[in-house]
């Protein structure tokens, strides 16, 4: 078990510009979320998938996102048409529901800065 | 609504002095969880505690103890004999079934701990 992981960890684009981010979860949870954090605040909910099921989106989540989970293993974030105010760091985590002790297990995350 | 309040931004104390983090919450559930995160410069997200709502027990773990109050919705968290290794910033986060068990964090108090 490595824990979560994601690529990549910093991003640069110019406005206007499509980027993608993958998140790996640990191998068996079932439950994966993406969050957006900007400085100096906590963490904000995007969405979250059980399985390969997008089962909420926030309305943080413009249509400028999308995310999937093909498989129900990876996910991907992507954010079309950049914009300065998309600069965050994005966070995934993942967690199980068939543990009954649903803790969400925090990735790295990857930085974004829009120029 | 705020539904999860760190009233304290910014916490500076010296080494092995006890400092505690406060957080106050918001929920109709009967049923949820809390938890603290911490989170060093490094930027990744470390879990340290989950707590169901039907476990008022405090918990100790090392130099770390966690106070919950249901009477007065807090779930404080003391760090006693505090060290430079736990400066980072701490977040609170609520996880209610009827929100999908989405996390809601607070803002976060940065703890700094000065040699």
């Amino acid at each position: 078990d490595t824990g979560v992981s994601q690529n990549p960890r910093h991003k640069i684009t110019k406005r206007g510009q499509n980027v993608t981010f993958r998140c790996d979860p640990i191998s068996e949870h079932n439950r994966l979320y993406w969050y957006r954090q900007t400085l100096g605040q906590g963490p904000e909910f995007l969405t979250y998938f059980q399985n390969e099921a997008q089962l909420e989106k926030s309305r943080l989540l413009s249509d400028r996102f999308s995310a999937e989970r093909p498989k129900g293993s990876f996910s991907t974030l992507e954010i079309q048409r950049t914009e300065q105010g998309d600069s965050a760091m994005y966070l995934c985590a993942s967690s199980s529901r068939q543990l009954r002790r649903e803790t969400q297990y925090f990735g790295p995350g990857t930085r974004l800065l829009v120029l | 609504a705020q539904k999860v309040t760190q009233a304290q931004t910014e916490i500076s104390v010296v080494e092995k002095e006890d400092v505690t983090l406060d957080c106050v919450y918001e929920t109709r559930d009967t049923t949820y969880y809390l938890f603290w995160y911490k989170q060093p410069p490094s930027g990744e997200l470390v879990f340290l505690i989950r707590r169901n709502s039907f476990d008022e027990q405090n918990e100790i773990s090392g130099r770390y103890s966690w106070n919950f109050q249901k009477s007065t919705s807090s779930f404080n968290f003391t760090i006693t004999a505090s060290q430079v290794v736990d400066s980072a910033v701490y977040f609170c986060a609520l996880s209610e079934p009827s929100n999908n068990n989405d996390m809601r964090f607070g803002a976060g108090t940065r703890l700094t701990v000065k040699p």
